[in-house]
């Protein structure tokens, strides 16, 4: 059984380029996350996707953008990349809409941003 | 008042101690929580979640829950080296988003 994969695993861009995250969920999940980890930090949450609609998001401005797929995988875009982008991007599915569903996370993709 | 906070660290233990990690929440309204492990370089991975009050074990983990008290703690019996990695606390609120605190460092010492 296929865990949640993310493609790349490492970028590297400059300043004002975009860029685009791809993730595909664990078998069976319908849900998918999208969260931002600086280094020696929790991550924070990016925004959600379920039904292919952005159901929740967090406090992250509009260069960040994202999409799902009929077969629920999902991509993050960012936009006008700043320097203070760079960090592990991590893809979490789950089953469900619900408060209390499990979220298990990818390997992530580390961006660079130089 | 950040909404999930955790013990400072880094935690050192001997091995084959009890590790105790601490996480408090704000927020009253929330639903469930969830400790990740999380190893240098690698994505978190899940170790418990619990969503009543009181104790969950799992092998040599056991989760608290006290919401009257909002906190939450897991204990890592009978530690090992392996064990040394960052610990997430995690809350989640009606709606599917996480809010992590910033995480603990336990070391285990040999």
């Amino acid at each position: 059984d296929a865990g949640v994969t993310q493609s790349p695993t490492h970028l590297i861009k400059t300043r004002g380029q975009q860029v685009t995250l791809r993730c595909s969920p664990k078998s069976g999940h319908d849900t998918v996350s999208w969260y931002q980890q600086a280094l020696g930090q929790g991550p924070q949450f990016i925004f959600q996707y379920y039904e292919e609609e952005e159901r929740q998001r967090g406090n992250f401005p509009d260069r960040f953008s994202g999409h799902q797929f009929p077969n629920y995988s999902s991509e993050l875009n960012v936009n006008a990349l700043l320097l203070g982008d760079s960090a592990l991007y991590l893809c979490a599915s789950s089953s469900g809409q619900g408060a209390g569903e499990t979220q298990y996370f990818g390997p992530g993709t580390r961006l660079l941003v130089l | 008042q950040k909404e999930v906070e955790q013990n400072s660290g880094p935690l050192s233990v001997p091995e084959g101690a009890i590790a105790s990690l601490n996480c408090t929440y704000s927020d009253r309204g929330s639903q469930s929580f969830f400790w990740y492990r999380q190893y240098s370089g690698k994505s978190p991975e899940l170790i418990m979640f619990i969503y009543s009050n009181g104790d969950k074990e799992d092998g040599r983990f056991t989760a608290q829950l006290n919401k009257a008290s909002q906190y939450v703690s897991l204990l890592i019996r009978d530690s090992q080296p392996s064990d040394s990695a960052t610990y997430l606390c995690a809350v989640n609120r009606q709606g599917g988003k996480l809010i992590f605190g910033q995480g603990t460092e336990l070391s285990v010492k040999p």
